[in-house]
């Protein structure tokens, strides 16, 4: 079954800790993104990249970094200088080129600080 | 600047009954895209439907129906005679032509009671 795969379910942060969420999909989607959850403010937009090798940020993409080295993966590494990273975050792929067609989504990885 | 709006925070109902979830949005382009997505306690966000701004035809599926209207800039979802396997979070969300991003409201959390 085609479908996007993100890993872990559950993570734990140390403070002045680094992590990266794993983000996999099989759908042959050019265009992948990162979204970041927290209760009652609905989906905000991390990062996105239509190609490989090419990323844009988002609203809130201070504290984020990530790499789009192959088609099928787009990792998101939180860093030491997001300060309150606790959150729920959401990758999601699409057709490049079709802005009318639905972005699918992954399972999401729930990130908290220890 | 696109906004969304879903004034509605929670709705709780009995199962059977129906539940119209309201969903205002704001943009200045004349071609964009809405979409509904459902969010079930697992996490993943559902793709339910997409409307783009030059139909304007309401549809129905199953016991979900859709009415859009220019005129008032909303994009309400009704669900009839509510089942229990309904209780998720919905979200409204907006893109623009030649834009991927997609503007999502706050969500509306729907609880259907057994």
């Amino acid at each position: 079954d085609g479908g996007i795969t993100q890993s872990p379910k559950y993570l734990f942060r140390k403070e002045g800790q680094n992590v990266t969420l794993s983000c996999e999909q099989n759908l042959n989607h050019d265009a992948m993104y990162w979204y970041r959850q927290d209760p009652g403010q609905g989906l905000r937009l991390i990062y996105y990249s239509q190609i490989v090798n090419d990323f844009q940020k988002g609203d809130i993409a201070e504290g984020y970094s990530v790499s789009r080295e192959k088609k099928e993966s787009f990792p998101l590494t939180v860093t030491s200088a997001q300060k309150n990273p606790t959150a729920f975050y959401l990758c999601a792929s699409s057709i490049f080129g079709a802005e009318d067609q639905p972005q699918h989504f992954g399972d999401g990885t729930r990130l908290s600080i220890l | 600047a696109q906004k969304v709006t879903q004034a509605q925070t929670e709705i709780s109902v009995v199962e059977k009954e129906d539940v119209t979830l309201d969903c205002v949005y704001e943009t200045r382009d004349t071609t964009y895209y809405l979409f509904w997505y459902k969010q079930p306690p697992s996490g993943e966000l559902v793709f339910l439907i997409r409307r783009n701004s030059f139909d304007e035809q309401n549809e129905i599926s199953g016991r979900y129906s859709w009415n859009f209207q220019k005129s008032t800039s909303s994009f309400n979802f009704t669900i009839t005679a509510s089942q229990v396997v309904d209780s998720a979070v919905y979200f409204c969300a907006l893109s623009r032509a030649n834009d991927y991003k997609l503007s999502f409201g706050a969500g509306t959390t729907v609880t259907v009671r057994a």
